[in-house]
């Protein structure tokens, strides 16, 4: 059975330093990818998706970016972080090739930038 | 019009009851339709797929209308665990013969009480 990782799933950051949140999953190839970020009392917002190794389709302008280094990792990153990025960051995979069908989720990330 | 609209509650029911959420969504050419489920600083889980035909899961049923462009969620005989937020999902068409990623609405809170 399919399974996804994501770490960690606290962390407070002070404004300014980098951020490194990872993804991994098991039991499946060429899975999409994606990064959604929840922030407080509003809706999931899709960041970053992939649909291979190294093909990264960023959704909107942001100072975040992410890297899919291999199949099955997917990572989103920041040199500096911003006051706004806080927030809740999910990762999530769907079946390879099929953009619109249901999503599965990792435990999620709550960050704090103070 | 936004791409998808919930009313975000909450809604305090007692134990036992009867209760239903509405959900618009604004592409006409929509294909896919979900509803997730989502605990308190938790991942979103899927709860059920949509089909034109409706479809039912135990106390749960989910309806398609698409001429109104709304989805539904029944919850029967309402349970202390039932109590979360139930987003609503719906794949818009963007061009091109493909559809998009999936878009999350904000989300309707449910209070199931003793």
């Amino acid at each position: 059975s399919q399974t996804i990782h994501q770490w960690p799933a606290t962390l407070v950051q002070p404004v300014g330093s980098p951020l490194s949140l990872e993804c991994t999953v098991e039991g499946t190839s060429n899975p999409n990818l994606y990064w959604y970020r929840q922030a407080a009392g509003r809706g999931l917002q899709l960041l970053f998706y992939s649909v291979g190794i190294g093909q990264i389709s960023s959704e909107v302008p942001q100072n975040l970016s992410a890297s899919r280094p291999q199949d099955r990792q997917f990572i989103l990153s920041s040199k500096k972080l911003l006051l706004s990025d806080s927030g809740f960051y999910l990762c999530a995979w769907s079946t390879p090739g099929r953009t619109n069908e249901k999503l599965f989720f990792g435990s999620g990330t709550q960050l704090s930038v103070l | 019009r936004k791409e998808v609209e919930q009313d975000p509650g909450p809604f305090n029911v007692p134990e036992g009851a009867t209760v239903a959420f509405n959900c618009t969504y604004s592409n006409s050419a929509s294909q896919s339709f979900f509803w997730y489920r989502q605990d308190c600083r938790k991942e979103p889980k899927l709860l059920m797929s949509v089909y034109s035909s409706g479809n039912e899961d135990g106390r749960f049923t989910a309806q398609l209308n698409r001429a109104s462009q709304y989805i539904s969620l029944l919850i029967r005989d309402s349970k202390l665990s039932d109590s979360a937020t139930y987003l609503c999902v719906v794949s818009p068409y963007r061009g091109g013969g493909s559809q998009g990623n999936l878009i999350f609405g904000k989300g309707t809170k449910l209070s199931v009480k003793p």
